[in-house]
């Protein structure tokens, strides 16, 4: 099992800019999150998907969007990309409630 | 005031030590406590998880939980190299299927 994917690993966008980070999870897990990760901030949840065809915010969803496209996939999209957009994003699934969340490697995103 | 608050750190050690990592919150909902280990560049995994006032062990590692402080700590006893990592505290309520995050705490343990 290779658990939970993301693509791609890195990137560099600039402002105005945007794209599509994709994580698949094949854990058959109910919920799938986003997360962005800074120096100082921790993890702040952008979006979350409790099932299959329900998605909602987080603490930071301003200048996001997420498709959760099926069970195993769900997809952050950024439309306009600005520099403050600029973090580590991590992709989690669990079962959901308090069941263990599993982290994908992350995406490194640098915005000019 | 942040929800949960966590000294970033680093904490550097020798080798053997015994580390101490805390963390405070500042809703009395939360109910659930677990520690995140996340090694440099890859993503958090759970190290330990438990919703009860008191001590939980897992071979080295052991989480306090004292609610009436509203005060969490994670004590590695006889740390290795191999522990050098960012560790999270994350707190979740009932309600809620969210978990909110410290900050992290570097800990560099030395050969």
């Amino acid at each position: 099992n290779a658990g939970v994917t993301q693509t791609p690993k890195f990137q560099v966008l600039k402002t105005g800019q945007s794209m599509t980070l994709q994580c698949a999870q094949d854990m058959n897990h109910n919920s799938m999150y986003w997360y962005r990760q800074d120096p100082g901030m921790g993890l702040r949840l952008i979006y979350y998907s409790a099932s299959e065809g329900t998605t909602d915010k987080g603490e930071v969803p301003n200048g996001y969007n997420v498709s959760r496209l099926n069970k195993r996939e769900f997809s952050l999209r950024l439309e306009s990309a600005a520099p403050s957009q600029t973090s580590v994003y991590f992709c989690a699934s669990s079962d959901g409630g308090l069941s263990e969340q599993y982290f994908g490697p992350g995406t490194r995103l640098t915005v000019t | 005031q942040k929800e949960v608050e966590q000294d970033p750190g680093p904490l550097s050690v020798p080798e053997g030590a015994i580390v101490s990592l805390n963390c405070t919150y500042s809703n009395s909902a939360f109910q659930y406590f677990m520690w995140y280990r996340q090694y440099s560049r890859k993503g958090p995994e759970l190290l330990m998880y438990t919703y009860s006032s008191g001590n939980k062990e897992d071979g080295r590692f052991t989480a306090q939980v004292d609610k009436s402080s509203k005060y969490i700590s994670l004590f590695i006893r006889d740390s290795q190299p191999s522990d050098s990592a960012t560790y999270l505290c994350a707190i979740c309520d009932t309600g809620f299927q969210k978990l909110v995050f410290g900050t992290g705490t570097r800990l560099l343990v030395s050969p």
